[in-house]
């Protein structure tokens, strides 16, 4: 079946570091991948996504490229400040009401 | 525009007992959903809705109950706690099928001891 697999956390990094969490997926057919983002006391918002193959999803500095040969789709971002201090979550959707999500991502960015 | 809220944002349950986790958008969206959340695991979903009066199972349903009286409100009920349903609830609509028009509650953290 279709699944999500990102990397454990806490990822702590400092002010002005660069990021990666990794995300890979299992699926049928041609899902939309995406992240979402859960800052402290808030739901999940979308992040940014990307529908088919090499498409690049981008926001708010952060980047993903969509990768069918190694079925990732590592978020990235070049210098990362305290606010972005949160959960990151991976998912998939292939269609209809089931979207699959990853275990989610605690990312701690130190002053 | 609250977008949509849950309440309420903590709940500890003994055993046996019963709850109802508040969930309404001000949105006028017609899709609606619960997912929880264990730790270190994806969310999953609970139950879905496609609009008022129509709500039908998603993966992990057991447990729980639902209804969609009005556009707004998507009430989810637990009619006898299990310490298996410890995790965090997430509320969620959409005005779309696509992932990506989904909107979500902060969540609520559920305990049963």
């Amino acid at each position: 079946g279709n699944s999500v697999t990102q990397m454990e956390g806490p990822v702590t990094l400092s002010e002005e570091a660069f990021l990666t969490i990794n995300c890979t997926y299992t699926a049928t057919g041609y899902p939309s991948l995406f992240w979402y983002v859960q800052y402290p006391g808030e739901g999940l918002q979308l992040l940014l996504k990307a529908t088919k193959a090499d498409d690049k999803g981008s926001n708010k500095g952060f980047e993903a490229t969509y990768r069918k040969e190694t079925t990732s789709f590592h978020l990235e971002k070049g210098s990362v400040q305290v606010s972005d201090s949160a959960v990151y979550f991976c998912a998939l959707h292939t269609g209809g009401f089931k979207t699959i999500f990853g275990a989610g991502t605690r990312l701690f960015v130190k002053a | 525009n609250a977008g949509v809220t849950q309440t309420p944002k903590f709940r500890i349950l003994k055993i046996g007992q019963s709850m109802t986790l508040q969930c309404t958008q001000d949105m006028n969206h017609n899709y609606m959903y619960w997912y929880r959340q264990d730790p270190g695991m994806g969310l999953k979903l609970i139950y879905y809705s496609v609009g008022a009066g129509i709500t039908d199972k998603g993966e992990v349903p057991n447990g729980y109950n639902v209804s969609r009286s009005t556009t707004e409100d998507f009430p989810l009920r637990l009619e006898l706690a299990a310490p298996s349903q410890t995790s965090v609830y997430f509320c969620a609509s959409s005005y779309s099928t696509e992932a990506d028009t989904q909107y979500f509650g902060p969540g609520t953290r559920l305990t049963v001891l």
